[in-house]
């Protein structure tokens, strides 16, 4: 079945570092990809998407590119802030089933 | 502009006792989904509607239910919370299923004490 695989956190930043979580997945046919974000005490807020192969996503400074050959769409920063300090989720779904597949969550702390 | 909101953000249930949250949406979604989310996991999808059709996890136990009366509003109905259904349970919405974005709401925080 399908899966997200993601890099084990927590990730520890100082401020103004460059971020990369990776994330992986497996899936029959074409995807969708997303990154979530959540912080503390707060639900999942779609941080950004991509639907198609080469296709980026981007918002806030963050990035992912939808990578069929390698099967990722890793996310960057590249200068973080204390308040980028949160979870974030990798997740996909696909035409096959009504569910979003997340991957296990990274937490990033990012000190001063 | 608040898109998915749900009611009230912190509940504290007694061991046994019925509880029921609440999802509202203003983006006139097809389906809302039901996610339980215990500390330091994934969300766990329970259950979705698709307009009033609804589509149960094989692994959701019994004891969750919900009912959908219009297309702004779901609920969640915990028929006899045990410690273990402590969680933060969040509401999502998206205008149709398969290869689609989903817009999560702020979450309950469920105590049982």
């Amino acid at each position: 079945g399908d899966s997200v695989t993601q890099m084990e956190g927590p990730v520890t930043l100082s401020e103004e570092a460059f971020l990369t979580i990776n994330c992986t997945y497996t899936a029959t046919g074409y995807p969708s990809l997303f990154w979530y974000v959540q912080y503390p005490g707060e639900g999942l807020q779609l941080l950004l998407k991509a639907t198609k192969a080469d296709d980026k996503g981007s918002n806030k400074g963050f990035e992912a590119t939808y990578r069929k050959e390698t099967t990722s769409f890793h996310l960057e920063k590249g200068s973080v802030q204390v308040s980028d300090s949160a979870v974030y989720f990798c997740a996909l779904s696909d035409g096959n089933t009504d569910k979003l597949i997340f991957g296990t969550g990274t937490r990033l702390q990012v000190f001063p | 502009d608040a898109m998915v909101i749900q009611n009230p953000r912190y509940q504290v249930t007694q061991f046994g006792k019925p509880v029921t949250l609440s999802c509202s949406q203003t983006l006139n979604h097809n389906v809302m989904y039901w996610y339980q989310q215990k500390s330091s996991q994934a969300p766990k999808l329970l259950f979705h509607y698709y307009d009033k059709d609804f589509n149960n996890e094989a692994d959701t136990p019994d004891n969750f239910q919900s009912r959908r009366p219009n297309t702004s509003f779901c609920f969640l109905d915990i028929r006899s919370p045990g410690l273990g259904d402590a969680a933060m349970y969040l509401c999502a919405t998206s205008r149709d299923t398969g290869r689609v974005t989903q817009y999560f709401g702020p979450g309950t925080r469920l105590l049982v004490l």
